[in-house]
């Protein structure tokens, strides 16, 4: 069985602090994904990492694959309220293969 | 270009009764994959489909089952229902590599 342990579970934060969201497993992926879901909503596609050491930037938002592909992490610099949400990290094993999920983490950024 | 289409958007059953829900899958998209997601928890995968068949299936009981139509939408079926099936129930398409795009999904209440 493949896991994925996301941490921390819960995260708030003021305005402009910067933070990192950590993503475990004891599994080697051949592909990680990051998502953000707000409420009643699906999940969206942040970004794809698929090779190992791969760092992705998007804006305010750094992510990096792990060498061996077991762990990936998600930095954001400065956060802004519109950073809200909850964050999912996703791993599959081959390209059309099913996503295992972490628990996700929730964040709140204070005004 | 419209995206994940999932219908309907509220549902509520009582225990013991069958809910179909559907899914329409982006243009050009293939592969459709179903997950639950149980309150303040990350997805978890229920089956895929691929060219009208279930290609690959998680740990979920013969009460889910899945239809893929020749237009590649999707329905899944859940039989005798649980109040533990309530959840938000998420439909995913992707032209079978790693770029999946998520319906907002159907809110399942069972009462």
């Amino acid at each position: 069985t493949q896991l994925l342990e996301q941490s921390p579970q819960f995260l708030s934060i003021q305005e402009g602090e910067n933070l990192t969201v950590y993503c475990n497993s004891s599994s080697v992926f051949s592909s990680l994904q990051w998502y953000r879901q707000e409420p009643g909503e699906g999940p969206v596609l942040l970004v794809t990492v698929v090779t190992g050491g791969e760092v992705k930037k998007l804006k305010r938002l750094t992510f990096q694959f792990g060498d061996a592909r077991k762990d990936s992490s998600l930095h954001i610099t400065a956060a802004q309220p519109g950073d809200t949400g909850l964050y999912l990290c996703a791993g599959a094993r081959n390209a059309g293969n099913m996503l295992t999920f972490g628990g996700g983490t929730r964040l709140m950024v204070k005004p | 270009d419209a995206g994940v289409t999932q219908s309907p958007t509220h549902l509520i059953k009582t225990r013991g009764q069958q809910v179909t829900l559907r899914c329409s899958p982006k243009s050009g998209h293939d592969t459709v994959s179903w997950y639950q997601q149980a309150l303040g928890q990350g997805p978890q995968f229920i089956f895929q489909y691929y060219e009208e068949e279930e290609r690959q299936r998680g740990n979920f009981p013969d009460r889910f089952s899945g239809h893929q139509f020749p237009n590649y939408s999707s329905e899944l079926n859940v039989n005798a229902l649980l109040l533990g099936d309530s959840a938000l129930y998420l439909c995913a398409s992707s032209p079978d590599s790693y770029g999946y795009t998520f319906g907002s999904g159907t809110r399942l209440t069972v009462v």
